[in-house]
């Protein structure tokens, strides 16, 4: 199966800054999605197709990247983007999520 | 407004089975496949499998091949999953969610705690 590595494990960030979170597959994919976790409840959808935001997701979010390299990024960091983050592929069987990012703020 | 709405909190004993629903609403129910997936206390997502309700047709992740069954019933928009010979490595929170690309609805989950 196709294992996802998502880094860092738990990124800090203030609010303003950029951050980026990246999603390594162990295999070539087609395309990356992205869901956004905070505690209590279910994820949500995020980025979907490698680069297109989900409704509702503010612009300073983005996503990119190809083959095996995928990441997430916020432009500028605000309180509400305190989260966990997983990337999610399916371009082969199994289906699978990478362990997430949790983004705290300081 | 597309809803998915998971059955109530379980508890059941080692070795014994349950069945967790999800009822859809809002939305075409046989157009979309319906998927679940395992979340542990504190960790990451598994992909259980899924169903096309139009069809019934299934795929699952091989993990869970022996311990989970999908089922439709059409006439209520609902989604089943069954889970056998429960352990306590079988307590988490189980999503069902609605896909076409992503997964674009989830339900709330539901938690399962298997102990005696």
């Amino acid at each position: 199966q196709i294992v996802l590595s998502q880094s860092p494990a738990i990124l800090s960030a203030s609010p303003g800054e950029k951050v980026t979170m990246t999603c390594r597959a162990s295999s070539s994919v087609s395309y990356m999605h992205w869901y956004q976790q905070k505690p209590g409840s279910s994820p949500k959808p995020w980025i979907y197709a490698t680069s297109n935001l989900a409704s509702g997701v503010p612009a300073r979010f983005s996503g990119s990247g190809s083959g095996t390299s995928y990441s997430l990024t916020i432009s500028r960091v605000e309180a509400e983007d305190a989260a966990t983050y997983y990337c999610q592929q399916w371009s082969s069987n199994p289906l699978t999520f990478g362990a997430g990012t949790k983004l705290e703020l300081k | 407004e597309v809803q998915l709405q998971q059955s109530g909190p379980e508890l059941v004993k080692p070795g014994a089975s349950v069945k967790i629903s999800c009822k859809a609403s809002g939305y075409t129910f046989t157009d979309y496949n319906m998927h679940w997936v395992k979340q542990s206390h504190g960790k990451s997502l598994e992909w259980i499998g899924y169903i096309y309700p139009y069809n019934g047709g299934t795929g699952y992740n091989q993990k869970f091949k022996s311990k989970a069954t999908l089922t439709v019933d059409n006439s209520s928009s609902t989604a089943y999953m069954e889970l056998r010979s429960l352990t306590s490595e079988d307590s988490a929170v189980y999503y069902c969610a609605r896909t076409k690309l992503l997964f674009d609805y989830w339900g709330q989950g539901t938690t399962l705690t298997v102990s005696s």
